[in-house]
């Protein structure tokens, strides 16, 4: 089963606002990454991060590696329409070439 | 279009009968995964290739389901005698062999409905 817990599982925002969303975890994990899915598709990588405590923008998207190594946030700023979807966090210790997924947050925008 | 490709996009099949999924990596990668999301839920692993050599298995993998990359291409995964269960999307991805890169890239995936 999911090791890592995502939160919040749903999130409904007026257009503009920022979002904040973070994935824990009871085991350390050496990378970690932040993924969309829109439905229908296949998960698209956003953010890749590989340092504990690094801080890494990609336009709105802001994520951070939690120095713990046990979790870490996405930040979306400005929120857009286009936002909409599922975010994914993922994580990847040194056991192997398997990612291991959160169970997502559904983000939901008004315009 | 370069991007991970997946065969047939929709599969209905009855209760007991047998599916091949296919999937074209990106060219350059030598790396291929296979994961199954239900819904609702994130993806989970099921096997990994690195070239033709299948290097990992997981547990959900089940003796019913079998992953092949004879050239290290493309890779099929065949369920046998499918169950109600395994109605999934069953994602592919690949990435490059570079060491630390983990963000690979997913194709669009394949639904699997079992009647």
């Amino acid at each position: 089963g999911q090791q890592l817990n995502q939160s919040p599982q749903s999130m409904f925002i007026q257009e503009g606002e920022d979002v904040s969303m973070n994935c824990t975890s009871s085991s350390i994990f050496n990378t970690w990454l932040w993924y969309k899915q829109d439905p229908g598709e296949g998960p698209v990588l956003l953010i890749a991060l590989y340092k504990a405590g690094e801080l890494t923008s990609n336009g709105r998207l802001t994520a951070q590696f939690g120095i713990t190594r046990k979790d870490s946030f996405l930040n979306i700023s400005a929120s857009i329409p286009s936002d909409v979807g599922i975010y994914f966090c993922a994580g990847h210790n040194n056991a192997g070439n398997m990612l291991t997924f959160g169970g997502g947050t559904r983000l939901m925008v008004k315009p | 279009d370069t991007g991970v490709s997946q065969d047939p996009r929709h599969k209905i099949t009855k209760r007991g009968q047998n599916v091949t999924f296919r999937c074209d990596p990106i060219s350059e990668h030598n790396r291929l995964y296979w994961y199954r999301q239900t819904l609702g839920q994130g993806p989970e692993f099921l096997t990994y290739f690195q070239n033709e050599a299948q290097l990992e298995k997981s547990r959900l993998l089940s003796d019913r389901f079998s992953a092949e990359r004879p050239k290290g291409s493309f890779s099929t995964l065949e369920i046998q005698r499918t169950e109600q269960g395994d109605s999934a999307m069953y994602l592919c991805a690949s990435s490059p062999a570079r060491f630390g890169n983990y963000g690979y890239t997913f194709g669009s995936g394949t639904r699997l409905t079992v009647v």
